[in-house]
């Protein structure tokens, strides 16, 4: 059975001090992997596209890379901005096979 | 920019009764979604619709239905809402398959007493 599992559930992160989001997971015929960020009360938001092992992409503070069993967000230097919860979604078989993980709430504190 | 409405962001239904929620997307996209958001659960999709007309079901559709008879409208149906139907419901459109970006409405919560 597919399954993803993001760790920790939540993280409290000083503004300046870097950290990273884990995204493990068990996925036959991984095609690739997204990132969303969720702000509270709202629907998720697009971050990035992951297709292959070894793949990095970065926008602002963030970089997010993929291995075969796991994907990590990094947030380099975070700001109270930054808070928010994560999610990350492996697919497989079609887009409409996404399998989302649970998310990680990060909390930025200045 | 893509907008994706729900049409209520909070609603309080009784057991039993009927519950519509509906989801509208401006930018002609192909591709809808309903997922449900439960703590430590993460996203599960309900339903899925390719295109007018066309339905796929998705992990969880016991107790929904849909409908999608223009290309822009999505709705979920709860036919006899029940306790453990009370959820935050997210609709999401893309505008194809070969594209994996999914576009959020802002999320409908439901209480069902």
């Amino acid at each position: 059975e597919d399954q993803v599992t993001q760790s920790p559930e939540a993280l409290r992160l000083q503004e300046g001090e870097s950290s990273s989001l884990n995204c493990s997971y068990t996925v036959s015929g991984l095609r690739g992997l997204f990132w969303y960020r969720q702000d509270p009360g709202k629907g998720p938001e697009f971050l990035f596209t992951l297709y292959s092992a070894g793949e990095e992409k970065e926008k602002e503070r963030l970089k997010a890379t993929l291995t075969k069993k796991e994907s990590f967000l990094h947030i380099t230097a975070p700001k109270p901005e930054d808070s928010a919860t994560y999610l990350c979604a492996p697919y497989s078989g079609g887009y409409n096979k996404l399998i989302f993980g649970a998310g990680t709430r990060l909390a930025v504190h200045p | 920019d893509v907008k994706v409405t729900q049409s209520s962001r909070y609603l309080v239904k009784r057991t039993g009764e009927k519950v519509f929620l509906e989801c509208v997307q401006d930018m002609d996209h192909e591709n809808m979604f309903w997922y449900r958001q439960d703590p430590g659960l993460g996203l599960r999709l309900i339903y899925f619709s390719y295109d007018v007309k066309m339905k796929e079901k998705g992990d969880i559709p016991e107790g929904y239905s849909v409908s999608r008879e223009k290309k822009e409208r999505f709705s979920l149906i709860l036919e006899s809402a029940s306790t453990n139907q009370t959820s935050m419901y997210l609709c999401a459109s893309r505008r194809q398959p070969n594209t994996g970006e999914l576009f959020f409405g802002e999320g409908s919560r439901l209480t069902v007493l």
